[in-house]
């Protein structure tokens, strides 16, 4: 089983301001990585899939990158909306799919 | 646009059978995807559950799969999930997904909290 591990646990990040996420996995995933967005009562949100793809609807401020192990999500310029937990789940090698533990981007 | 719907009873007894299913609309369970079940613990992370192809091929996380069945139902567009013998530790929002061509989950039912109490 691929372990998907995300850093930080907590991102205290000022509005406007730039945020950097991190997801690891731990064996070569290619690019078979996705990220999502989940706000507090909702469904996870399909964010970026192809380690860098940004899905439907999906503002350009989002952008995945990284490719084999080493995974990030930058939001480049934070706008109120966007403070809440983000998911990475690996699809490379399945079942199982797995997710990342989690980052919780709040408001500083 | 696909919508994932979940339905079943939100409180189930220890050592019971938790039953969900997930009616689809604005698409066919018949198409090129995975239907898939995922559960999130109060305050917790995502936990992949299960999966299921139209032709009835399923995939089970092995830390449930003695536990777990996923069916289909194709005259109805909707599939469901069983989970026997539940404990506390089984109480989760359980959501229901589609997992385009098996890979990413990109529609999402909007959950239901199932809680195991007696």
């Amino acid at each position: 089983e691929i372990v998907m591990t995300q850093s930080p646990a907590t991102l205290s990040v000022s509005p406007g301001e730039r945020a950097t996420l991190s997801c690891r996995a731990s064996q070569s995933i290619s690019s078979n990585l996705a990220w999502y967005q989940q706000k507090p009562g909702q469904a996870p949100r399909l964010l970026i899939y192809g380690a860098s793809t940004r899905a439907t609807a999906i503002p350009a401020r989002f952008s995945g990158g990284g490719s084999g192990t080493e995974f990030t999500l930058t939001i480049s310029s934070l706008q109120s909306e966007d403070f809440a937990v983000y998911y990475c789940q690996q699809y490379h090698n399945w079942p199982p799919k797995t997710f990342g533990q989690g980052t919780k981007l709040e408001i500083k | 646009q696909v919508q994932l719907q979940e339905s079943g009873p939100g409180l189930v007894k220890p050592s019971g059978t938790l039953s969900l299913t997930c009616a689809v609309s604005g698409g066919s369970i018949s198409s090129s995807d995975w239907w898939s079940w995922v559960r999130q613990p109060p305050g917790k992370g995502l936990e992949w559950v299960g999966e299921i192809y139209h032709g009835g091929n399923t995939n089970y996380n092995s830390s449930l799969k003695s536990r777990v069945t996923i069916s289909v139902d194709k005259s109805e567009n909707q599939f469901s999930l069983k989970l026997n013998s539940v404990t506390a530790a089984d109480t989760a929002v359980y959501y229901c997904a589609r997992a385009d061509r098996g890979r990413f989950f990109d529609y999402w039912g909007q959950g239901t909290l199932v809680t195991v109490s007696s």
